[in-house]
């Protein structure tokens, strides 16, 4: 069984630029979270998608949107960079009992 | 509100025992998982817990009550590469899943 996957594994943007990150889910699985960690804040929610609606969003600005698509598949978005969007954005499959979470390799994004 | 609290740093030797403790106020409660994270990686699943009680998994346990809004791990026969950070992360009502500050464990020769 394939793992998660995210693309791109790194990225370096500028300010003002945007940017969407990728995540493909564990076959079968329907539900997607994301994640922003950085060294200060640790692991913070994004929001979470599930059959392509959003279920749950965490406290970031509207500048993070995100879809999923009929497939499974999720793109986050983040417009108008700031530097201190610099982070790891991981993606999460999540199981259909909603007990194991299994994360992708994340996308390490540097703005400058 | 939400707090989950975690020591920030731990150091053990290898071959001991290290506890590392959580403890949580949130929004409902569905849940209690640990994670493993090395430098550089994404966290894997190490545990979870819905009852009070201890659950072990190998050189792993977890353990939960409830009532206090307390976990643990339980880390046996440490071995080097058990050097990592250890997230707690509760599952609230609405399926969010909040997540502590992590302990990064050193684990010494």
């Amino acid at each position: 069984k394939a793992g998660v996957t995210q693309t791109p594994r790194y990225l370096i943007k500028t300010r003002g630029q945007q940017v969407t990150l990728s995540c493909s889910p564990i076959s079968g699985h329907r539900s997607v979270s994301w994640y922003q960690q950085t060294p200060g804040q640790g692991l913070q929610f994004l929001f979470e998608y599930f059959s392509e609606t959003q279920r749950n969003k965490g406290n970031f600005p509207g500048r993070f949107s995100g879809r999923q698509f009929s497939n499974s598949r999720s793109e986050m978005n983040v417009s108008t960079l700031e530097l201190g969007d610099s982070a790891l954005y991981l993606c999460a499959s999540i199981s259909g009992d909603y007990n194991e979470q299994f994360f992708g390799p994340g996308t390490r994004l540097t703005v400058l | 509100g939400q707090n989950i609290d975690q020591p920030t740093e731990m150091t053990a030797t290898e071959g001991a025992i290290v506890q590392i403790n959580c403890t949580y106020q949130t929004s409902g409660f569905n849940g209690l998982f640990w994670y493993q994270q090395h430098a550089g990686e994404a966290p894997t699943f190490l545990s979870y817990n819905v009852l009070d009680g201890l659950e072990e998994k190998g050189r792993f346990s977890s353990f939960l009550s409830r009532s206090k809004g307390y976990s643990y791990l339980l880390l046996k026969e440490l071995q080097m590469k058990d050097s990592a950070s250890y997230l707690c992360a509760v599952r609230e009502r609405g399926q969010n899943f909040v997540f502590g500050p992590g302990t990064r464990l050193s684990v010494l020769p």
